[in-house]
């Protein structure tokens, strides 16, 4: 059973500060990674998808990376401002499966 | 349409009610996916269409949630007998289907609150 995990829980920083948030996932049988953001009371926001065959993905300031074999994914915040404040999940694609299987979450802040 | 749309964005109801939520795909979409999402917890895999189908119902929590989908476009996720720990917020997500490498996108979800 595939089993998704982000550390850290939580998060605060400084305005400005480059900052990485982890995402483990125990199957490397995945079609493919995708990181979301989800403001308070809101739905989904897709940030970024990475396909199996990927390394990485870029989109402004931010950079996802995927080492499959080793089940990790990092997404890096370049920069940081207050309005990234949110909750960031990430999910993975399992093969042999539909679903979407999703983390945690990390719940960031980021303070002027 | 522009998004995924779902609705009622807030409901309110008596325990032992049945209550309706509704979701439309983005246009185009095959694939439609139905989560739930309890305070405080992650998101909860219900139900997964392709077109009007549903192979996977496995996340389905009991028999009094159903789910349907027709002209392979909107969706209904029926919950009969509401009991208070059906209380979340119901996402419907819809990607292009066809090939498994696409992207998700989901709704703003209907906040389901049973009283």
């Amino acid at each position: 059973k595939q089993e998704v995990t982000q550390i850290p829980a939580a998060l605060s920083v400084p305005e400005g500060e480059n900052l990485v948030l982890n995402c483990s996932f125990t199957d490397s049988a995945i079609y493919n990674l995708q990181w979301f953001r989800q403001d308070p009371g809101k739905g989904l926001t897709s940030l970024l998808l990475i396909q199996s065959s990927q390394r990485e993905q870029t989109s402004g300031r931010l950079n996802a990376s995927l080492d499959k074999s080793s089940g990790r994914s990092t997404l890096y915040i370049a920069a940081s401002q207050p309005g990234d404040s949110a909750t960031y999940l990430c999910a993975v694609r399992v093969q042999g499966a539909q679903k979407l299987v999703f983390g945690q979450g990390t719940r960031l802040t980021i303070n002027p | 349409g522009a998004g995924v749309s779902q609705s009622p964005s807030n409901k309110v109801t008596e325990k032992g009610k049945d209550v309706e939520l509704r979701c439309d795909p983005i246009s185009g979409h095959t694939a439609l996916y139905w989560y739930r999402q309890s305070l405080g917890q992650g998101l909860e895999f219900l139900i997964y269409f392709q077109g009007n189908s549903a192979p996977d119902k496995s996340g389905l929590p009991s028999d009094r949630f159903s789910a349907e989908r027709t002209g392979g476009s909107v969706s209904t996720l029926t919950i009969q007998r509401t009991q208070q720990e059906d209380s979340a917020v119901y996402l419907c997500a819809s990607s292009l289907g066809g090939s498994l490498n696409t992207e998700a996108f989901f709704g703003q979800g209907t906040r389901l609150t049973v009283v």
